[in-house]
């Protein structure tokens, strides 16, 4: 079963406008944490936004904010005032221990955004 | 300032050949990883590193194996490639017991096997 769930494969918006990328999760552990990586065309992954399942407030960062709804296990992105710079692919990720108490992330299957003039 | 890097962004080999792919990162990190990212399927983890000679399996081992014998440095090694390893390779490091647990990435390397 998948554990991080994109629905959306690809998003268009307009500049200057705001955009809701959608992620729902699945875990059985309390304690988990839930962050979104931006991927422009150029490879490299930049992390965004974290947050905590027992954070109070929704995380937020600059245009970013996470809006995180626990009972319904969605961590969704909403990027607030397109930039054509932030066309690029945007992944989910949710923090998963091991049996060995080690912790690693597991990755949605990415959404890409396109921000148009 | 925070850097990963990966020896090379764009590599073309044969199949049935060894290859090794370096990550090094310069932030004194204790974990280390390697993802494949392929269309449609996201990041999916080969293998990680919790300390020097440390390797845990990831959730796709098969076919690969790889080394730490310094902190700063975690190779992947492919023993006899294959054209379904054709793929992006994603190194990334992380401290242990980061409150949030953040990964660094390194740019990716775009492995061809022909």
């Amino acid at each position: 079963a998948q554990k991080i769930t994109q629905t959306q494969p690809g998003m268009f918006v307009q500049e200057k406008e705001a955009v809701t990328l959608d992620c729902t999760y699945d875990t059985s552990d309390p304690s988990y944490g839930l962050f979104w990586y931006k991927q422009p065309s150029s490879g490299e992954m930049i992390f965004l936004i974290y947050q905590g399942s027992y954070d109070q407030q929704n995380a937020t960062e600059g245009r970013y904010s996470l809006n995180f709804q626990k009972a319904r296990k969605s961590a969704n992105l909403v990027i607030s005032a397109s930039q054509l710079g932030d066309s690029a692919m945007y992944f989910c990720a949710m923090r998963e221990k091991e049996w060995t108490g080690f912790q690693k992330l597991v990755f949605g299957t990415g959404t890409r955004l396109l921000v148009s003039p | 300032d925070v850097k990963v890097t990966q020896s090379s962004r764009y590599l073309v080999k044969r199949t049935g050949e060894k290859v090794f792919l370096e990550c090094v990162q310069d932030m004194d990190h204790e974990n280390m990883f390697w993802y494949r990212q392929d269309p449609g399927l996201g990041l999916r983890l080969i293998y990680f590193s919790y300390d020097v000679k440390m390797k845990e399996k990831g959730d796709i081992p098969e076919g690969y194996s790889v080394s730490r014998e310094k902190k700063e440095r975690f190779s992947l090694i492919l023993e006899s490639a294959s054209t379904n390893q054709t793929s992006m390779y994603l190194c990334a490091s992380s401290l242990r017991g980061a409150s949030f647990y953040e990964q660094y990435f390194g740019p990716g390397t775009r492995l061809t096997v022909t």
